[in-house]
């Protein structure tokens, strides 16, 4: 049992390059969530998806498009990157009842240049 | 004004002391407060998990929350060079799926 998983654990990339963050669980989750997490900033929702082939945005959805793929997985891409994406981006998933307890994945590291 | 507002430290203290986090809300509408602990470049994991008013105690941890005031907090005792992290606090109404997250406070114990 895995638990939550993020690839890649680190990227690099130039401004105007694409990229998507892949996230997985294993844990049957209805409910998977997108975060990026900048210093003096704590976590900031970027999209959520309540249930399989439901997305919705958060508090910082621009420059930013999801897939909900299927129950497990959950991508993030970059459609044309910029500087102020560099950040930790974090996949999140949770069983919806009430509680809204979250299990967290180890983070992607992006640096935009 | 953010919905969850946490003191943004850092802390120091040494090992052995009692440590206090706080947290304040400002939605009336949440109902499940909880605390995540997250070590240097690992995700959150969650801490502690209380509804509704009163404590909650687990170990050295204790969540004491008070709906009245709108004010979180977080207690360890005895605390351990093992407990310097981020702590994040969180609320939820249980509407929906979301979670509101404070800034997160580091700790550092001091051997």
């Amino acid at each position: 049992n895995a638990g939550v998983t993020q690839t890649p654990k680190f990227q690099v990339l130039k401004t105007g390059q694409s990229m998507t963050l892949q996230c997985a669980q294993d844990m049957n989750h209805n409910s998977m969530y997108w975060y990026r997490q900048d210093p003096g900033m704590g976590l900031r929702l970027i999209y959520y998806s309540a249930s399989e082939g439901t997305t919705d945005k958060g508090e910082v959805p621009n420059g930013y498009n999801v897939s909900r793929l299927n129950k497990r997985e959950f991508s993030l891409r970059l459609e044309s990157a910029a500087p102020s994406q560099t950040s930790v981006y974090f996949c999140a998933s949770s069983v919806p009842s009430g509680r809204e307890t979250q299990y967290f994945g180890p983070g992607t590291r992006l640096l935009v240049l | 004004q953010k919905e969850v507002e946490q003191d943004p430290g850092p802390l120091s203290v040494p090992e052995g002391a009692i440590v206090s986090l706080n947290c304040t809300y400002s939605n009336s509408a949440f109902q499940y407060f909880m605390w995540y602990r997250q070590y240097s470049r690992k995700g959150p994991e969650l801490l502690m998990y209380t509804y509704s008013s009163g404590n909650k105690e687990d170990g050295r941890f204790t969540a004491q929350v008070d709906k009245s005031s709108k004010y979180i907090s977080l207690f360890i005792r005895d605390s351990q060079p093992s407990d310097s992290a981020t702590y994040l606090c969180a609320s939820s109404t249980g509407a929906n799926s979301k979670l509101t997250f404070g800034k997160g406070i580091t700790l550092s114990v001091r051997p």
